[in-house]
């Protein structure tokens, strides 16, 4: 089983709809959880962080985590053509040294 | 500005021939990191160092080395490329080691190896 395991997708919605993104991890203590978006050919970046259960809100991004059932997800409202991109979920796992374990990304395309 | 820097950005070379991708960071952060990105296999750590002359292996460290003589600078070293090693590569940095640290990426290095 991989450590963080995404849906490559590609997932497409249109303009204006919710990008729904989900994240699932293996490590149950894990404490840190971070979304990231890559666009091709460039470095990732931050977007979203979390780090306790329930829904983290930044403008149309919103994070949901449940450690429970250990998932982490990312919605997307109002989807813009410019939100095309892989999408990198990263989780913080114990034992850290602040070690970033991704997973695979998941390619999200808005259509007009 | 703040920022993690790379260099070069584009590298082509042949098997054997030794080569240093250079990552400085200018945001005082004691910690830094090598990724490799490869299609289908995601980002994957390399090496990273939680402080000057203090660095350890991550996920995929065979055939890399790094150094950490200075705070700002954590090279990563090829002593004989071979080809696959044909990869993008990220250095990333982060202010200190532990939970909640958001990492800073650099603009990557993309490494072709003939």
């Amino acid at each position: 089983q991989k450590e963080v395991e995404q849906n490559s997708g590609p997932l497409s919605v249109p303009e204006g709809a919710i990008a729904s993104l989900n994240c699932t991890y293996s490590d149950r203590v894990s404490q840190s959880f971070f979304w990231y978006r890559q666009y091709s050919g460039k470095s990732p970046e931050l977007i979203m962080s979390i780090y306790s259960n329930g829904d983290k809100e930044d403008g149309r991004f919103t994070a949901q985590l449940n450690k429970a059932s250990q998932y982490v997800s990312l919605l997307i409202r109002d989807s813009q053509p410019s939100d095309s991109a892989t999408y990198l979920c990263a989780v913080e796992l114990t034992g850290g040294g602040n070690k970033l374990t991704f997973g695979t990304g998941t390619q999200l395309k808005v259509e007009l | 500005e703040a920022q993690v820097t790379q260099n070069p950005r584009y590298l082509i070379t042949v098997t054997g021939k030794k080569l240093t991708v250079t990552c400085s960071q200018n945001m005082n952060h004691e910690y830094m990191s090598w990724y490799r990105q490869d299609p289908g296999l995601g980002l994957r750590q390399i090496y990273y160092s939680m402080n000057v002359e203090v660095t350890d292996k991550g996920d995929v460290p065979e055939g890399y080395k790094v150094s950490r003589k200075e705070k700002r600078n954590f090279p990563l070293i090829l002593e004989s490329p071979s080809p696959n090693q044909t990869s993008l590569y990220f250095c990333a940095s982060s202010l200190v080691p532990g939970t909640k640290n958001i990492q800073y990426f650099g603009a990557g290095t993309r490494l072709s190896v003939l």
